[in-house]
């Protein structure tokens, strides 16, 4: 069966300091890969998704990066970070057959903190 | 602008009553719908999905959706303490997953 990890659970980080989340997906092969954002009571926000290795679309402008150096790895970064990235982080990945893509599945999700 | 809507809640059903969720999308080129569960501070959970008009039950969960009303609904039969939590409908445009398009979420409470 397929898994899809994520780490690290909770982070706290300084205004300015660097960002890396990992996420990493067991059990399938060429995944489409897709980070999340959920604000505190808010709705899922895509900001990346990825249909294989070094390949990443962006959906929201912002102070983020995405990369895809395995099949099965997602890693989402920042160099500097600010308060507004604070928030619940989800990586998914989904289903596709043929050309069609069908239900998504999430990780467990970090949340960060950025003080 | 694609668009998912949903009541925020929160919807307050005594344990063993039916609970009715509802979800309204605006495109109609939709393809595919999902309902997914989240407890307060763990991540969302794939509950029902459905591609065709009618109904799709699963369990305690029926799911029901009407395209031409642009309309979709989660129904759980003889609720219980622990199905209370948010449930986020989400919207699949065009069948490709970057056009997953998720609602706000409704809040669920089930009251012993």
């Amino acid at each position: 069966s397929q898994t899809i990890h994520q780490w690290p659970a909770t982070l706290v980080q300084p205004v300015g300091s660097p960002l890396s989340l990992e996420c990493t997906v067991e059990g399938t092969s060429n995944p489409n890969l897709y980070w999340y954002r959920q604000a505190a009571g808010r709705g899922l926000q895509l900001l990346f998704y990825s249909v294989g290795i070094g390949q990443i679309s962006s959906e929201v402008p912002q102070n983020l990066s995405a990369s895809r150096p395995q099949d099965r790895q997602f890693i989402l970064s920042s160099k500097k970070l600010l308060l507004s990235d604070s928030g619940f982080y989800l990586c998914a990945w989904s289903v596709m057959v043929g050309q069609v893509d069908y239900e998504q599945y999430f990780g467990p999700g970090t949340r960060l903190t950025v003080t | 602008q694609k668009e998912v809507e949903q009541n925020s809640g929160p919807l307050s059903v005594p344990e063993g009553a039916i609970a009715s969720l509802n979800c309204t999308y605006s495109d109609r080129g939709s393809q595919s719908f999902f309902w997914y569960r989240q407890y307060s501070g763990k991540s969302p959970e794939l509950i029902m999905f459905i591609y065709s008009n009618g109904d799709k039950e699963d369990g305690r969960f029926t799911a029901q959706l009407n395209k031409a009303s642009q309309y979709v609904s989660l129904l759980i039969r003889d609720s219980q303490p622990s199905d209370s939590a948010t449930y986020l409908c989400a919207v699949n445009v065009y069948n490709y997953g970057q056009n997953f398009v998720f609602g706000p979420g409704t809040r669920l409470s089930v009251l012993p």
